[in-house]
């Protein structure tokens, strides 16, 4: 299966200010999608990032909180804007092809840990 | 709406012993994949095993293996011949099949620790 590079793996940043996380991945993919996982809690689904269109949001979160770009078959960015401590989270991009197989499942980058102070 | 239900905070096996973890789902969908996921400490998830609804079959992986039953609504984890590095969060995630974008939904999640 592919291989996600995401970037930073942790920051600690003032509220107010912005974070763009990376996601990197080795070959094309059909599907991009960022997730965040709160302390000691489940994933939920940010949204999905769309190449060449406006990513597609989940109930709860909006576009000009978590801006995204996914500018190509490879690569997404996701922006948390104007920080507060509530967004201090792991976020973690992950990926997939529409192959059928099991190798082009879901596949997740190692996440960033965000802490907002 | 789909719904993934994992009623185990946590679990605790010894070494080499057998443990399974449960998980329960909601769906009107007919197509669907159903997921075990690991997270140790590195945050990095990992695929375990995956069912597809269509096939009656149990899926296996190695020392990992599931009990699906499609009319109960029921997708549990066996891990057979439990190792230290079984440690971790398991998430029970369901993804819809066909034409749809994708996602997962995720269970709570189960931790399990391993005794030596």
């Amino acid at each position: 299966s592919a291989v996600i590079s995401q970037k930073p793996s942790r920051d600690i940043c003032q509220r107010g200010t912005s974070l763009t996380i990376q996601c990197q991945v080795d070959s094309q993919v059909t599907m991009m999608f960022w997730y965040r996982q709160q302390p000691g809690q489940s994933l939920t689904l940010i949204a999905t990032a769309n190449q060449g269109s406006e990513a597609t949001y989940e109930s709860g979160f909006v576009i000009d909180k978590f801006p995204i770009s996914r500018p190509n078959l490879t690569f997404s960015t996701l922006t948390v804007s104007n920080m507060s401590p509530e967004d201090s989270s792991i976020y973690l991009c992950s990926a997939r092809t529409n192959r059928g197989n099991r190798e082009n499942e879901a596949f997740f980058g190692q996440g960033t840990r965000l802490t907002v102070v | 709406a789909q719904t993934v239900t994992q009623s185990q905070p946590e679990m605790s096996v010894q070494e080499a012993e057998t443990v399974t973890l449960s998980c329960t789902y909601d769906t009107s969908e007919s197509d669907y994949y159903l997921f075990w996921y690991k997270q140790p400490p590195s945050r990095q998830m990992i695929l375990v095993i995956r069912q597809e609804a269509y096939k009656q079959q149990n899926a296996t992986e190695n020392r990992f293996s599931v009990n699906f039953q499609k009319a109960a609504k029921s997708f549990s984890l066996k891990i057979s011949d439990s190792q230290l590095g079984d440690a971790a969060m398991y998430f029970c995630a369901y993804r819809k099949g066909g034409g749809s974008q994708g996602n997962l939904i995720f269970g709570k999640g189960t931790k399990l620790s391993v005794k030596p």
